[in-house]
């Protein structure tokens, strides 16, 4: 009964880097999304998906790309990694639209 | 685009007390949802409770109920005899009938006083 895994769940990067945060669920849930929450601050969505192949941006997207390419998997990739992406990213998982979320355990990322 | 607003960066409760947290939302919808997490600190995002707007009675989970006035636009939290557990940062979330994602509040700072 794993739920929403997010692996790694530290990581710390150099400006520049490029990483790809990893997040599955094994619920069969169609919707999935990527937050990041900055210190002492509510969550801001960065990017979403209804269902296989389908993603949107959200509020705050740049700097960020994601795919889609089965139910389970929805990875987060940065690319040229920058301080102001510093922040812990939350991946979460949903049934259906009236629902609320099951979120993985977080991954804390900072970038020196 | 929808708003919701957490008066209260920070609140204190005495334990077994009762404590209530404020939760303000902005829509022109009819009809949507709204959701209270729990954040401890090993940052775990957990479910409180969920209410849906066409439904008038309050949600209830044991210790946790709501008191939903949809035409304030008002959803505040209260926790009845709170427990050291229960200190958490707490999060209040909207989301349209049709809209495939949450808005999330600010947070309030819940400690608890032994």
């Amino acid at each position: 009964n794993a739920g929403v895994t997010q692996t790694p769940k530290f990581r710390i990067l150099k400006i520049g880097q490029s990483m790809t945060l990893q997040c599955a669920q094994d619920m069969n849930h169609n919707y999935m999304y990527w937050y990041r929450q900055d210190p002492g601050m509510g969550l801001k969505l960065i990017y979403y998906s209804v269902g296989a192949g389908i993603t949107d941006k959200g509020e705050v997207p740049n700097g960020y790309n994601v795919s889609r390419s089965t139910t389970e998997d929805f990875p987060l990739r940065l690319e040229l990694a920058a301080p102001s992406q510093t922040s812990v990213y939350f991946c979460a998982s949903s049934p259906r639209r009236d629902y609320g979320y099951t979120f993985g355990s977080g991954t804390r990322l900072t970038v020196v | 685009a929808q708003t919701v607003t957490q008066s209260q960066p920070e609140m204190s409760v005495q334990e077994a007390e009762t404590v209530t947290l404020s939760c303000t939302y902005d829509t022109s919808e009819s009809d949507y949802y709204l959701f209270w997490y729990k954040q401890p600190p090993s940052r775990q995002m957990i479910l409180v409770i969920r209410q849906e707007a066409y439904k008038q009675q309050n949600a209830t989970e044991n210790r946790f109920s709501v008191n939903f006035q949809k035409a304030a636009k008002s959803f505040s939290l209260k926790i009845s005899d709170s427990q050291l557990g229960d200190a958490a940062m707490y999060f209040c979330a909207y989301r349209q009938e049709y809209g495939n994602k949450l808005v999330f509040g600010a947070g309030t700072i819940l400690r608890v006083k032994s």
